[in-house]
């Protein structure tokens, strides 16, 4: 069965700091990743996707993609408040592309 | 945000009582899926639909049955709610890529 694990947190960075949001998988056959954010109370939201080995950016978030150490992340860089949230990676496969997520990291920033 | 409504948004019931909650979706997406989010267990698949009267079973599908008589409508129900379905139910749809957008969940307290 696939599994997606996540340093469940929480992580406090200060503002203005990069924060860093890992993720590990043991589906080597996973080919894609997703990174949902999910403020409290609201449901996820999706932030970034990456299909291929490698960085890929956006604004001021950097998904990272590692398949031969089976590991992805997400870098925030100049972190806000705003960005204090539960961060959410998930990995999709089937027939009907259902995604498996990992538990969230919890992140803080402070002002 | 892919129009996509969930009723009741609240509930709560008592043990051993049917209930069901409704997705509606209006972007004519062909996947849809119900999810349960628990604290430390991120979000667990229940079941999912990939087409009109097409369903399968999720990671944790026990206790729990859907059906999907049209395209929009995704039905989940508890046939005899239990104190550990108490939860927050989401419902997300997916088009023609696999990224999934989520609706405004559910939350029931089973006592």
């Amino acid at each position: 069965q696939k599994e997606v694990e996540q340093n469940s947190g929480p992580l406090s960075v200060p503002e203005g700091a990069i924060a860093s949001l890992n993720c590990t998988y043991s589906d080597r056959g996973s080919q894609s990743f997703f990174w949902y954010r999910q403020y409290s109370g609201k449901s996820p939201e999706l932030i970034m996707f990456i299909y291929s080995n490698g960085d890929k950016e956006d604004g001021r978030f950097t998904a990272q993609l590692n398949k031969a150490s089976q590991y992805v992340s997400l870098l925030i860089r100049d972190s806000q408040p705003s960005d204090s949230a539960t961060y959410l990676c998930a990995s999709p496969g089937g027939s009907a592309r259902q995604l498996t997520f990992g538990s969230g990291t919890q992140l803080t920033v402070l002002p | 945000d892919a129009g996509i409504t969930q009723s009741p948004r609240h509930k709560v019931t008592e043990t051993g009582t049917p209930v069901t909650l409704r997705c509606h979706q209006t972007e004519n997406h062909r996947y849809m899926y119900w999810y349960r989010q628990d604290p430390g267990h991120g979000l667990r698949l229940i079941h999912y639909s990939y087409g009109v009267k097409d369903t399968d079973k999720g990671e944790v599908s026990d206790g729990y049955s859907v059906s999907r008589s049209k395209t929009e409508d995704f039905l989940l129900t508890l046939e005899s709610a239990t104190s550990s379905q108490t939860s927050v139910y989401f419902c997300a749809t997916a088009g023609g890529q696999e990224t999934q957008y989520f609706g405004p969940g559910t939350r029931l307290l089973v006592l």
